[in-house]
């Protein structure tokens, strides 16, 4: 099975502009989570969208916003990009409920760097 | 919610010695927990989890990690470090079905350094 697949890898942005990422989860998955990770705060959960509604949001503001298709690939949107914004962007995907439930499998981030 | 800490954030262990990340949780219910490892630039691949049942897991590349509800932790071993395993470990842990959403809250990770 193919795993998460994130794109773009690398993206250079200026403030002010906005920027789309994407994020294709395994075959079969139909939850996907976001999560912004920079050197100082660590980790974050930004949001999460199973069955296209997102089922929990992280604390980021309204400009993060993102949605999920009948397809379960999932994009995320960064409006008014700020410096502060530059990070690693990981999408997680999980299995549906069972045994497994719960799991998340991470792809490889996109790397955003905003000038 | 639930909550991770990780109190070291960079431990440094010589190739072939035993290796020890501590990890301390916070939350209410029967946490679900989780040790990702991410290599520099890369995404998190997932070593172990528990979730119920024995309380020693058996994870990839070697490692284990064993849940103590008493001491609210969930400690990542390895008998004998390899090179390779110099990364970032992640402890994290979820709320799973009690809280019906996927909110996984992560540690703020370790750094491993492996000396030749």
């Amino acid at each position: 099975k193919a795993g998460v697949t994130q794109t773009p890898r690398y993206l250079i942005k200026t403030r002010g502009q906005q920027v789309t990422l994407s994020c294709s989860p395994i075959s079969g998955h139909r939850s996907v989570s976001w999560y912004q990770q920079t050197p100082g705060q660590g980790l974050q959960f930004l949001f999460e969208y199973f069955s296209e509604t997102q089922r929990n949001k992280g604390n980021f503001p309204g400009r993060f916003s993102g949605r999920q298709f009948s397809n379960s690939r999932s994009e995320m949107n960064v409006s008014t990009l700020e410096l502060g914004d530059s990070a690693l962007y990981l999408c997680a995907s999980s299995p549906p409920r069972g045994p497994s439930t719960d799991t998340q499998y991470f792809g490889p981030g996109t790397r955003l760097t905003v000038l | 919610a639930q909550s991770v800490t990780q109190p070291d954030i960079h431990i440094t262990v010589s190739e072939g010695a035993s290796l020890e990340l501590r990890c301390n949780y916070s939350y209410g219910a029967t946490p679900y927990l989780f040790w990702y490892v991410q290599s520099p630039g890369q995404g998190l691949q997932l070593l172990l989890k528990y979730f119920s049942g024995d309380t020693l897991v058996q994870g990839i590349k070697g490692f284990e990690a064993e849940f103590k509800r008493s001491q609210s932790s969930f400690n990542l071993r390895k008998p004998s470090v390899h090179w390779s395993d110099a990364a970032e470990y992640f402890c994290a842990v979820g709320a799973g079905v009690v809280d019906n959403n996927n909110d996984m809250r992560f540690g703020a990770g370790t750094r491993l350094t492996v000396k030749p």
